[in-house]
């Protein structure tokens, strides 16, 4: 199966601690999401990328959060100085730039912050 | 400002007893309406993708309907492997960002 792939599946970290998540999208999607889930609410979209490029940022993305796709591969979301704030599942899209436009989603990072 | 709602919240069917989700929203402009469906600690798996008022899709006992204030989901003789919180999301611009309802929680009991 070559779907959407996210690890870790699951961290626990303390507060104030850097976390990194990575994402591997389907081989030939160009177009790659990051969106944060708490319990009971639908996904909240945080950035995306087409290929390498960053093309949005959502304001729910403070300056702690920092995302990346070099070589438009992969994707890294990065938590700077945690907080309780951000326990929350954060998963992982990616879709063709043409077409349905079809998000396919990944299997999600739970993040607990203590 | 865009707004997705879901309803019920919640939804207890016994098994075969068909019902309907609704799915309203208030957007600027639609590109697409997507139904997925979510089951705990998962990514949501993808549905339907309806674009234009009077769309329906079908897949095994879901039916996905479109207007052009709202969606409904129907679920006909549901089984208890229908139970999974189903999401609705709009899709506004050109580059697939996608808004999301909080979601229907589906328990279908035997």
């Amino acid at each position: 199966d070559t779907g959407v792939s996210q690890d870790p599946r699951h961290k626990i970290t303390k507060r104030g601690q850097n976390v990194t998540f990575r994402c591997d999208p389907i081989s030939e999607h160009n177009r790659l999401y990051w969106y944060r889930q708490t319990l009971g609410q639908g996904p909240e979209f945080l950035t995306y990328f087409q290929n390498e490029a960053q093309l949005e940022k959502s304001r729910l993305l403070s300056d702690r959060f920092s995302a990346e796709r070099p070589k438009g591969s992969f994707s890294t979301l990065e938590i700077q100085r945690t907080e309780q704030g951000d326990s929350a599942m954060y998963l992982c899209a990616s879709s063709l730039a043409s077409g349905g436009k079809e998000q396919f989603f990944g299997p999600g990072t739970r993040l607990t912050v203590l | 400002e865009d707004q997705v709602t879901q309803s019920p919240e919640a939804l207890r069917l016994q098994e075969g007893e068909s019902s309907s989700l609704n799915c309203s929203y208030t957007v600027s402009g639609l590109r697409g309406l997507f139904w997925y469906r979510q089951d705990p600690g998962k990514g949501p798996e993808f549905l339907f993708t309806l674009y234009s008022a009077g769309e329906e899709k079908e897949k095994e006992r879901l039916k996905a309907t479109l207007t052009k204030k709202e969606s409904f989901l129907h679920i006909t003789a549901p089984k208890p492997e229908d139970s999974a919180t189903y999401l609705c999301a709009v899709q506004t611009d050109s580059w697939g960002k996608l808004q999301f309802g909080a979601g229907t929680q589906v328990v279908v009991t035997p």
